[in-house]
């Protein structure tokens, strides 16, 4: 079974600093790996995807994620965090199958 | 974002009421997907439809009933619930298989449910 762990429930930030959120998943095959973000009273949206190739992976709005295989880990950066950042970040992994596994999310609040 | 749209936004009922909810989405993706998400857990995926077939049943309780009649829309039958299954009711879709934009799930604005 896969499972997927994010290791900081709540973050709070000033505006312009840097963003590093973490995520630890468990699985013994090939994985594709997600981020997404909702902001308040919005659904979800894909923020950005792993599948394959350049473990470095842009998304929108200026964050990126790196796939590390050896730490298990595909954690969530951007360099200068805004207001309109403040939402919650799910990180997620897709093992064999069509089965999306959540982690426990993380609260982000931006201070202006 | 319209591509997957779920209706009620806000249901409240009585643990003896029926009621559904209802999803579709207008990608055109093959898979559906039922996920609940109640505050301080984990996103939980309760089905899984491919190709309109029931492929995944995450041991749901049978009080929660989901239909599938077309690859487009997706219900989830409530009967006799309990005042924990306040939740938000996240519909997701995707497209299965090869390619560069599949396997990736994109969700609906979900049913905020309160059972009284």
């Amino acid at each position: 079974a896969q499972s997927v762990s994010q290791h900081n429930h709540h973050v709070i930030l000033s505006e312009a600093a840097s963003l590093e959120l973490g995520c630890n998943y468990s699985y013994g095959g090939t994985v594709n790996l997600f981020w997404y973000v909702q902001y308040p009273g919005q659904h979800l949206q894909l923020l950005l995807k792993y599948f394959s190739g350049d473990p470095l992976v842009k998304g929108i709005k200026g964050f990126e994620a790196e796939f590390i295989k050896s730490k298990f880990s595909f954690n969530l950066r951007k360099p200068s965090v805004q207001w309109s950042d403040t939402a919650e970040y799910f990180c997620a992994v897709k093992g064999a199958g069509n089965m999306l596994t959540f982690g426990g999310g993380t609260r982000l609040m931006v201070k202006p | 974002e319209t591509g997957v749209t779920q209706t009620p936004r806000h249901l409240v009922m009585g643990m003896t009421n029926k009621k559904s909810l209802k999803c579709e989405q207008h990608l055109g993706h093959n898979a559906m997907y039922w996920y609940k998400q109640s505050a301080k857990k984990p996103l939980e995926l309760m089905f899984v439809y491919n190709f309109k077939e029931q492929t995944e049943n995450n041991s749901v309780p049978s009080r929660f009933s989901p239909e599938c009649p077309n690859s487009s829309h997706l219900f989830l039958h409530l009967h006799t619930l309990q005042p924990e299954d306040s939740a938000l009711y996240l519909c997701a879709s995707s497209q299965e298989g090869t390619g560069l934009n599949t396997d990736t799930q994109y969700f609906g604005p979900g049913t905020r449910l309160t059972v009284l």
